[in-house]
């Protein structure tokens, strides 16, 4: 079984601040990760992945992730926020059977003027 | 190209009647997922299909169901439809092989209102 747990339902940063939302996950297999991020009232767009290899990993718009496994973590990063990265950012994990992908609650990142 | 697509946009439905969900892959793509999102919090499996063929199932009632066509286009098909069945359904489009990751592009959502 899979679980991915968002710390944080909310995160608010001034913009140009340092962007920091956290991910951990529990899986019985080598996990696949992923950030999606969401736009209200649209469909999830991805923002990086991870599978295998080097373990910082780097999206779109300024993004990136680093993959702990001694920590079981996957944190978003971005140094400086933008006010069009206001949206609600969803972590997932796949692995093993490869046709799944459990998501955590999600963040809403708000960035204020 | 074109992404995924999803019609219709919304839907509003009474309780009891049935809905018709349906969905068209990115060109290319054999595998197409459904995933229910109730507001605040994230997306929850329905279904996998690939070649045609359910490939997985998460924790829902029989009152769901779906299919794959022969283009790999899909629909989600919900009977019944109970209160609770608001939300926002969301199809994943991917190539489906086996052995790599199968990395899931999501359309924009239909948004089911039951009232």
């Amino acid at each position: 079984a899979q679980s991915v747990t968002q710390l944080g339902s909310h995160v608010s940063v001034s913009e140009g601040a340092l962007v920091l939302l956290r991910c951990n996950y529990s899986s019985s297999v080598p996990p696949y990760l992923f950030w999606y991020v969401q736009y209200p009232n649209q469909g999830l767009q991805l923002l990086l992945k991870y599978t295998t290899g080097a373990t910082l990993v780097k999206g779109i718009n300024g993004f990136e992730a680093e993959f702990k496994k001694s920590e079981t973590s996957f944190h978003l990063t971005k140094p400086s926020a933008h006010m069009s990265d206001a949206a609600e950012y969803f972590c997932a994990v796949s692995g093993g059977s490869n046709y799944k992908l459990t998501f955590g609650k999600g963040t809403l990142l708000t960035v204020n003027p | 190209d074109a992404g995924v697509t999803q019609s219709p946009t919304h839907l509003i439905k009474t309780r009891g009647q049935h809905v018709t969900l349906r969905c068209s892959p990115i060109s290319g793509h054999k595998s197409v997922s459904w995933y229910q999102q109730v507001l605040g919090q994230g997306p929850q499996f329905i279904f996998q299909y690939y070649e045609k063929e359910e490939r997985g199932r998460g924790n829902f009632p029989d009152r769901f169901s779906a299919r794959q066509f022969p283009n790999y286009s899909s629909e989600l098909n919900v009977n019944a439809l109970l209160l609770g069945d608001s939300a926002l359904y969301l199809c994943a489009s991917s190539l489906g092989g086996t052995g790599e990751v199968d990395t899931q592009y999501f359309g924009p959502g239909t948004r089911l209102t039951v009232l």
